[in-house]
């Protein structure tokens, strides 16, 4: 069964750190790229960041440029956010995505979600 | 940035009715365009990609259409599974940006 499994949420103070893991199963992970999306408490989802299947690419969403990095080690099928700085308006549920590749074409969109992981910021 | 902007914000309808949601955004995109279908406490679903693609195991009384700045998604006949939010996602440049989301509620 493909499956995402989030790990490492939970209360940090503003300014502080934390890191997301992602483990991921039932795939061949380094195939496929990889982003994490987050979601504020009642509001809609964002796009946080994404990396490639080789982890030699990242990208960024304004909004955590320069605060937030995204790595991934295929060797353990595992990704990550590392979360630097952060602030109230991080506090968010944050799920990690796979890539959709359809008979070997990259659509851009996501088909397999984690279910999530709870970020709260505050002192 | 490319903004996703999605119409109605709220969506009151009937099991059977015909639903369209509309997605536009402030440039073109070509068919870089997905639907979601999220439930309370769940994560999204992947009902459609790139703009008119069903995804596998999706039932075909959702579909897409669509291209450039304006896009639809229609549900032929809603069924009490359906009554949830749904986004559309865009990708362009290596940035993919959602709508603000459509909650569809019962009637």
């Amino acid at each position: 069964e493909v499956q995402l499994l989030e790990s490492g949420g939970g209360l940090v103070q503003p300014g502080g750190s934390l890191r997301l893991s992602c483990a991921a199963s039932g795939f061949t992970f380094s195939s496929y790229a990889m982003s994490w999306v987050r979601q504020a408490p009642g509001k809609g989802l964002e796009w946080v960041s994404a990396i490639s299947g080789s982890g030699g690419s990242t990208y960024y969403a304004d909004s955590v440029k320069g605060r937030f990095t995204i790595s991934r080690d295929n060797s353990k099928n595992t990704l990550y956010l590392q979360m630097n700085s952060l602030r109230a308006e991080d506090t968010a549920v944050y799920y990690c995505a796979k890539g959709a590749t359809i008979f070997g074409v990259v659509t851009y969109a996501f088909d397999i979600w984690g279910q999530g992981t709870m970020v709260t910021v505050s002192s | 940035d490319i903004q996703m902007t999605q119409s109605p914000s709220t969506l009151s309808a009937s099991v059977g009715d015909r639903v369209t949601i509309t997605c536009r955004a402030s440039q073109s995109i070509s068919s870089w365009l997905a639907w979601y279908q999220q439930k309370p406490g769940k994560a999204p679903k992947l009902l459609i990609y790139k703009a008119s693609s069903l995804e596998s195991g999706v039932p075909s009384r959702f579909s897409g259409s669509g291209s450039g700045t304006e896009f639809t998604l229609t549900i032929s006949s809603l069924q009490p599974d359906d009554f949830a939010t749904y986004y559309c996602q865009q990708y362009n440049s290596y940035t993919w940006t959602f709508g603000q989301g459509t909650k569809v509620e019962i009637k």
